[in-house]
C-alpha cells in the first residue's frame, strides 16, 4: 500500500516548457486535488476530482489542466509555465469521512 | 467568506513545557475540522478529524478539541520530534469536500 505517488519530486522548467506532475493512488479513493504552496500563501486548491471522468476548478486554476481517467491517476499539466508557477504542489486523495492522505510534493523550479 | 486563522504563527518551547495551538475559523455551516503536521520538504500528514462542538481526540502528546469558533491542539510534555508546522484546515457543509487551509503554526522543541 504505497499511498499516494507523486512524481518527479523535483523539476526545473524553462518559461514556455510545458510538463505533467503525476499523481497516483492506491487507495481507491474517489475524490483527488492539487494543492501549491507557497511562503505565506499556504495551501491553495488548483483542482479536484470527485471520481472518474469529473473534473473542477479550485481557487487558482489559471494556467493548469487535469483529466481523470481513471480512479488511481490524476495528472496536473502545466501548459506554458511561467516564473509564477515555482512553488511546491501536492497531490491529495481522500474517501467520505477521512482525512485527506497527501503525496511527498514536487518543487517545481520555473526559470 | 469562510476563513481559518492559526495563531501564533510561530512558537518556541523547551522540552517537556506544555502548550496550546488555536485555530479560529467563520464557516457558514461545519462539516468537519482537520488538524496536520507537515515536516519539512514532506506532505501534510493527517492527524485529527473534529466535527461538533465539545469532540476532542487524542494521540500521543497531543489532544485536539473543537469549539463552535475555534480549535486547539494542545501538546503536553513536547520532545524535539514534535517539532513541526501544525496545519488546521476546515470543511464547510455543501462545499464538495473542499478545504479551507489555515497558515500554519511553526512548532519548535528544543532539548
Amino acid at each position: 500500500n504505497a499511498g499516494v505517488t507523486q512524481t518527479p519530486k523535483f523539476q526545473v522548467l524553462k518559461t514556455g516548457q510545458s510538463m505533467t506532475l503525476q499523481c497516483a493512488q492506491d487507495m481507491n479513493h474517489e475524490y483527488m486535488s492539487w494543492y501549491r504552496q507557497d511562503p505565506g500563501m499556504g495551501l491553495r486548491l488548483i483542482h479536484y476530482s470527485v471520481g472518474a471522468g469529473i473534473t473542477d476548478q479550485g481557487e487558482v486554476p489559471n494556467g493548469y489542466n487535469v483529466s481523470r481517467s481513471t480512479t488511481e491517476d490524476f495528472p496536473l499539466r502545466l501548459l506554458s509555465a511561467a516564473p509564477s508557477q515555482t512553488s511546491v504542489y501536492f497531490c491529495a486523495s481522500t474517501r467520505q469521512g477521512w482525512g485527506y492522505t497527501f503525496g511527498s510534493g514536487t518543487r517545481l523550479t520555473v526559470v | 467568506e469562510d476563513q481559518v486563522t492559526q495563531s501564533p504563527e510561530a512558537l518556541r518551547l523547551q522540552e517537556g513545557e506544555s502548550s496550546s495551538l488555536n485555530c479560529s475559523y467563520t464557516v457558514s455551516g461545519l462539516r468537519g475540522l482537520f488538524w496536520y503536521r507537515q515536516d519539512p520538504g514532506k506532505g501534510p500528514e493527517f492527524l485529527f478529524t473534529l466535527y461538533s462542538a465539545g469532540e476532542e481526540k487524542e494521540k500521543e502528546r497531543l489532544k485536539a478539541t473543537l469549539t463552535k469558533k475555534e480549535s486547539f491542539l494542545h501538546i503536553t510534555a513536547p520532545k524535539p520530534e514534535d517539532s513541526a508546522t501544525y496545519l488546521c484546515a476546515v470543511q464547510a457543509t455543501g462545499n464538495n469536500r473542499k478545504l479551507i487551509w489555515g497558515l500554519g503554526t511553526s512548532l519548535a522543541v528544543n532539548p
